[in-house]
């Protein structure tokens, strides 16, 4: 039974430059939520998709976007990227919002120069 | 929303208990109590979750006394590969705030000596 999927787990961007991120949910999972780490830091609660649709949203800009897909799989995409973009963006997946508790990915480490 | 107070970091050897306690002063009646640990460059990992008294389960237990403004995760017999950093959260039954979201902290940084 596979875990949450990230990819890639590294990636290097520059400046201005675009990004997207993917994860596959956890096997039965349905929801799919995204969160960005900073070093040393918890992570922050970016937005989370159900049923293909944004849910809920925490306080990122509107560079910040994303999208589900019928499969439940999920990207992230960064648009602008700043230097303070520099993080690691982690997918958690659950079932039906969140039922039974979150299932977190390994991560995407993004390092903007 | 509850907020909760952990300290920044602790320190421990090998083989002893550790205990970290997380304050939230303003949890709500119907809010459970979820730890997660996070090794470095991996996502948090659901440890255990409670709503009063005592919850036990094969890696740690959480105390909570009865007017549940505070919290305490046990780590019986810790080994280097216990160093992580512990979060506590306080939401609905999920963990999550009543938005659905995960709220952290910065958590608390576990450090095992040898």
């Amino acid at each position: 039974d596979a875990g949450v999927t990230q990819s890639p787990t590294h990636l290097i961007k520059t400046r201005g430059q675009q990004v997207t991120l993917r994860c596959s949910p956890k096997s039965g999972h349905d929801t799919v939520s995204w969160y960005q780490q900073a070093l040393g830091q918890g992570p922050q609660f970016i937005f989370q998709y159900y049923e293909e649709e944004e849910r809920q949203r925490g306080n990122f800009p509107d560079r910040f976007s994303g999208h589900q897909f019928p499969n439940y799989s999920s990207e992230l995409n960064v648009n602008a990227l700043l230097l303070g973009d520099s993080a690691l963006y982690l997918c958690a997946s659950s079932l039906n919002r969140g039922l039974g508790g979150y299932t977190f990915g390994s991560g995407t480490r993004l390092t903007v120069v | 929303l509850a907020k909760t107070t952990q300290p920044i970091s602790m320190d421990s050897y090998e083989g002893q208990e550790v205990n970290i306690t997380c304050s939230h002063n303003n949890i709500a009646t119907n809010d459970y109590i979820t730890w997660y640990q996070q090794f470095p460059s991996q996502g948090p990992r659901f440890i255990i979750q409670g709503y009063k008294t005592k919850v036990t389960n094969e890696v740690a237990s959480l105390f909570i006394p009865a007017d549940r403004k505070s919290s305490t995760l046990s780590l019986p017999r810790v080994s280097l590969s216990d160093t992580a950093v512990y979060y506590c959260l306080v939401g609905v039954g999920d963990g999550s705030s009543n938005t659905g979201k995960l709220i952290f902290g910065q958590g608390t940084t576990l450090q095992v000596k040898p």
